[in-house]
């Protein structure tokens, strides 16, 4: 079966740094997306990983190892404005993106 | 119209009847997605279009039929709607599959 993992829910102080998580066991392997999505609001495309290795976008970073089916979506310089769920999503031999039930961060003054 | 628009933006429906949900979209994308989207689950596919006049089924497509007339639009209609089709539903396009995905705002429906 296919199948990302995620926490359900983190807890950051603004100004900080969290990491978040992804592990995922899949039928083939053509990249690895990270989206935002605000409550009750549509995701929004962050980042994207197809190669081993660090992809660095401003305050968001996202790692890639495929060798162990994992990512991590780095943020910085946490603001309020960062509160949200963060999906991570990989894309099968068949080209359908398969998605994490996605991490709630929540981001404390 | 910018990027992509949905509607109705939420709806209350009696089981049984019928509803089209729709997606429109002005970024000339190739092509486009439907998803449902529920607490605790993370996005599931129901239905795809690679490219107008060709539609796949996705993870869940039981109960919902879409249709591709042409590139702009990409409607799903659920025949006779169930409790169990309560949801947020998502239409998406990318320019290729091989691309990011841009996402509606998406539809709540309630299905009593």
């Amino acid at each position: 079966g296919q199948n990302i993992d995620q926490p359900t829910e983190m807890t950051a102080t603004e100004g900080a740094i969290v990491q978040i998580n992804c592990t995922y066991q899949t039928s083939g392997f053509n990249g690895l997306f990270w989206y935002q999505q605000h409550a009750g609001e549509a995701p929004t495309f962050l980042s994207y990983n197809v190669l081993d290795g660090l992809e660095e976008k401003g305050r968001f970073s996202s790692f890639l190892s495929r060798s162990k089916g994992y990512s991590y979506l780095l943020l910085k310089e946490l603001q309020m404005k960062d509160s949200a769920s963060y999906l991570c999503a990989v894309r099968d031999s068949n080209y359908q993106l398969i998605w994490g039930a996605g991490t709630k961060l929540i981001i404390k003054p | 119209i910018a990027g992509i628009t949905q509607a109705p933006t939420s709806q209350i429906l009696a089981a049984g009847r019928r509803m089209t949900l729709r997606c429109t979209q002005d970024m000339r994308h190739n092509a486009m997605y439907w998803y449902r989207q529920d607490l605790g689950l993370g996005l599931r596919l129901i239905h795809y279009s690679n490219t107008a006049g060709t539609t796949g089924k996705g993870e869940v497509p039981d109960g919902y039929s879409v249709s591709r007339a042409n590139t702009d639009d990409f409607p799903l209609t659920l025949a006779s709607a169930v409790p169990s089709q309560t949801s947020v539903y998502f239409c998406a396009s990318s320019d290729s599959p091989h691309n990011e995905q841009f996402f509606g705002p998406g539809t709540r429906l309630t299905v009593l």
